[in-house]
């Protein structure tokens, strides 16, 4: 079964610091993607960056970069420059790729919090 | 603008109650899914379905049922509303078959069972 695992309930970080989340996740499954969603506290789920398994370079979006360690099945979220808006909580999230049900599961989530 | 759109925002039923809970999406989307998300828990798959009339349990299905008759619609059925599945619901859907495509959410349905 897949899984996803967040350790880090809480991070707080100085404005204009990086900040890195940790994700790992297990699966049997030799495709599948990673996802990265920031929920900030209007509640809306706001997609940021993806990561496909056989993805040779570590998926960058502006700010966001993913730290992609397949063997040891980590995704780790890269926030540069880190400021108050990013304030939220930031899930990862792992869809498996067959040709049947496409089963997306998400992990606890790290609630985010940036200092002035 | 892809649209997700869940039927309430706030709701509250009483114990017992057999509760719908309706989700529509105008991308001709395959993929729905059902979550509910608690505090420390985050999001928990309850159900999902990749094609009209398909679904698959997710991880937390007991107490919960599911009806896709229209490929832009998936509804969320609590048989006998218990107190234990007060939470907020969200509702999501994507692509099915094409790998880096997001799943769109809807904006909600916070449920207490009274």
């Amino acid at each position: 079964a897949q899984k996803i695992t967040q350790t880090q309930p809480g991070m707080f970080v100085q404005e204009k610091e990086a900040v890195t989340l940790d994700c790992t996740y297990d699966t049997s499954d030799p495709s599948y993607g990673l996802f990265w969603y920031k929920q900030p506290s209007s509640g809306e789920m706001i997609f940021l960056i993806y990561q496909g398994s056989y993805d040779q370079q570590n998926a960058t979006e502006g700010r966001y970069s993913l730290n992609f360690q397949k063997a040891r099945k980590s995704a780790n979220l890269v926030i540069s420059a880190s400021q108050l808006g990013d304030s939220a909580m930031y899930f990862c999230a792992m869809r498996e790729d067959n040709q049947g049900a496409q089963k997306l599961v998400f992990g606890q989530g790290t609630r985010l919090t940036i200092n002035p | 603008d892809v649209k997700v759109t869940q039927s309430s925002r706030y709701l509250v039923k009483r114990t017992g109650e057999k509760v719908f809970l309706e989700c529509v999406q105008d991308m001709d989307h395959e993929n729905m899914f059902w979550y509910r998300q608690d505090p420390g828990l985050g999001l928990r798959l309850i159900y999902f379905s990749y094609d009209v009339k398909m679904k698959e349990k997710g991880d937390i299905p007991e107490g919960y049922s599911v009806s896709r008759e229209k490929k832009e619609r998936f509804s969320l059925i609590l048989e006998s509303a218990s107190t234990n599945q007060t939470s907020m619901y969200l509702c999501a859907s994507s692509y099915r078959g094409r790998a880096g495509t997001e799943a769109f959410f809807g904006q909600g349905t916070r449920l207490t069972v009274v």
